[in-house]
This record gives structure tokens, sequence and C-alpha cells, in this order.
């Protein structure tokens, strides 16, 4: 079945760390996005990427990077910079730019320990 | 600029009813408007997309209207049930289609059996 595989489930990251969220998907589609949800802010968008090799800062794309080296994958870096990491990401793609809707993967939660 | 709002932010039922969902956006000019479904702790699952020359689309106990002119959606519950529990968010692409996605807050449902 195709599908957004995000990895892993659950990442802890200490004081200082850089941690890397995947993100794979092999619905052929050439545009995927990060999102960022918090309780009570609903869902924020960190970066996306239209095409392989071409990604467009989001909203809150500060502490944040990212690489689209391959049109199936869109790993998300969150820096030391980024001061309150806490979340649960979202990684999304869609066909285009989203004529054809949206699909989601299953998310990851990154704790600051 | 695009908002995105959802009434009511919470819900609760008693299983068997019908139900309806709002959401409304202050843009009328959009693309399409997707629904999703969110357990706690997890992705977003997509249950209806409408396209903007679309009225309604339907998958088994749902049903989601658009009324562009008047900036509104409703998604319908029937026969609700315990399994139906979530929350619940509208979406639509800003101006322009970069290919973002507008969230609303969300409604969360609880249906008590």
């Amino acid at each position: 079945d195709g599908g957004i595989t995000q990895s892993p489930k659950y990442l802890f990251r200490k004081e200082g760390q850089n941690v890397t969220l995947s993100c794979e998907q092999n619905l052929n589609h050439d545009a995927m996005y990060w999102y960022r949800q918090d309780p009570g802010q609903g869902l924020r968008l960190i970066y996306y990427s239209q095409i392989v090799n071409d990604f467009q800062k989001g909203d809150i794309a500060e502490g944040y990077s990212v690489s689209r080296e391959k049109k199936e994958s869109f790993p998300l870096t969150v820096t030391s910079a980024q001061k309150n990491p806490t979340a649960f990401y979202l990684c999304a793609s869609s066909i285009d730019r989203g004529n054809y809707g949206y699909t989601f993967g299953s998310g990851t939660r990154l704790t600051v320990v | 600029k695009q908002e995105v709002t959802q009434i009511p932010a919470a819900l609760s039922v008693p299983e068997g009813e019908n139900l309806v969902l709002n959401c409304s956006f202050t843009d009328s000019a959009i693309y399409n408007l997707q629904w999703f479904r969110q357990d706690p702790g997890k992705g977003l699952t997509s249950l209806l997309l409408i396209q903007s020359s679309q009225r309604e689309q339907t998958s088994g106990r749902l049903n989601a209207s658009l009324d562009k002119s008047s900036g509104r959606s409703t998604l319908y519950i029937a026969a609700s049930q315990p399994g139906d529990s979530a929350t619940y968010l509208c979406a639509v692409p800003p101006e322009g289609n970069t290919g973002k996605l507008i969230f609303g807050q969300g409604t969360t449902l609880q249906v008590k059996p």
C-alpha cells in the first residue's frame, strides 16, 4: 500500500543536540511538507518542497532545516537553535500543489530531555 | 489572509445521533477543502476532499458540503458510533495555491456508548 512513513515514532533530544526526523513516501507525489502541532495552536507549516532540490520556508522555519535530494524523501533536522522543539511533527505530501488533496504520515513526537 | 474557524471546539453526543460539524473560511477563492480525522497521538487521516466546483462529497456515513459564497463547509456524520470519537479538522489551500494548507483548530468529538 502507498503511503507516508515517518520515523521514529518517538524521539528524545538532549539540550544542544541536532536530531533528524525521517519522512519517506511511495505515492510518487511531487510536493512534501512538514508541520508542527502543539496543543491549542493547531498545525503550523515549517518547510515545504514542491520539487526535488528545491524547498521553501513556511511560517515557523527558524531552528529547522530540510533537504530534498530524492523525490521520496524529505528529512527534517531540528537544530539546537530551535529553543522549544517539544511537539508533534507531521509530514505530508501531495500530487502537485494540493489540487488533489494531501496525505499525512503518522507523526513523530519529539521531546526535549 | 485566509482564516479557518471550526465550531464547536468540542462536542459530546450519545451513540446513534446524527451530527454536524462546522467549518468557515474568510476567503471564498479556494481550490478545495479537505476534512481530516485525527485520533489522539496519531497522524491525520483524510476523510473527504471537496473541489471548489463541487457542492458535496459522500463517503459511507460521512457527507461534506461546501458553500463557497458563504465561506462554509459542514461535515455530517450519520448514526454516530463510539469509534467516531476523534478530532476533526478542516483545511483549505490559501490564495495562490502554493501548496500550503490553512487548518482550523478542530472539533473534538466524543460519542458516548
